[in-house]
């Protein structure tokens, strides 16, 4: 069976610094993972995801999340924070090949302080 | 090129009276489903569509719970009667077909009392 596990409910960062937000997974097969975002009233949008091949992902919006087999690890960043970032983020995964019923974590809320 | 609509945005009701949720994929998108999102919690899904037909029903509460697909285009998802424990968004995405990015509407939020 498939799970996420999304480590800090809330994450506040200024304006202008590194974001970081943990994602770890169980998978039983190669897994396909994605983070998702969501902005307050609003459904969920895709911004990047990992199926196979290259594990250094990049997404909209200037974030990137790299693909770690052996600490079962999929972090996402932005090397730069914007005011506009601030929002829900939840981290999913699928067990690959053959389902793609979307498990996902509890999110992150992130806060942008000027 | 349209999202996913969803309707109504807001529902508020009380206990134990019956509700419906409207959703029109994206044109062309024969795979659909509904989530549960509940306060603080991640989506959860109750039900996927691949064009009129159930792929994964597992997670769906059936003693009060429907939703159906006809014609393999809009769906609808029923709750009666309503729990104060359904109070939740409910989500519907779309997607073009099986293992393909999933498209989400802005969700409908019920409040039950």
């Amino acid at each position: 069976a498939q799970s996420v596990t999304q480590l800090g409910s809330h994450v506040s960062v200024s304006e202008g610094a590194l974001v970081l937000l943990r994602c770890n997974y169980s998978s039983s097969v190669p897994p396909y993972l994605f983070w998702y975002v969501q902005y307050p009233n609003q459904g969920l949008q895709l911004l990047l995801k990992y199926t196979t091949g290259a594990t250094l992902v990049k997404g909209i919006n200037g974030f990137e999340a790299e693909f770690k087999k052996s600490e079962t690890s999929f972090h996402l960043t932005k090397p730069s924070a914007h005011m506009s970032d601030a929002a829900e983020y939840f981290c999913a995964v699928t067990g690959g090949i053959g389902t793609d019923k979307l498990i996902f974590g509890t999110g992150t809320r992130l806060q942008v302080f000027p | 090129e349209a999202g996913v609509a969803q309707s109504p945005r807001y529902k508020i009701i009380e206990k134990r009276q019956s509700v419906a949720f409207w959703c029109n994929p994206i044109s062309g998108h024969a795979t659909l489903y509904w989530y549960q999102q509940i306060l603080g919690q991640g989506p959860k899904l109750l039900i996927q569509f691949q064009n009129n037909g159930v792929v994964d029903d597992s997670q769906l509460p059936k003693d009060r719970f429907s939703a159906e697909r006809l014609k393999g285009v809009d769906s609808t998802l029923k709750i009666q009667p309503a729990k104060l424990e359904d109070s939740a968004v409910y989500l519907c995405a779309s997607s073009p077909t099986r293992n393909t990015e999933a498209f989400f509407g802005q969700g409908t939020r019920l409040t039950v009392v």
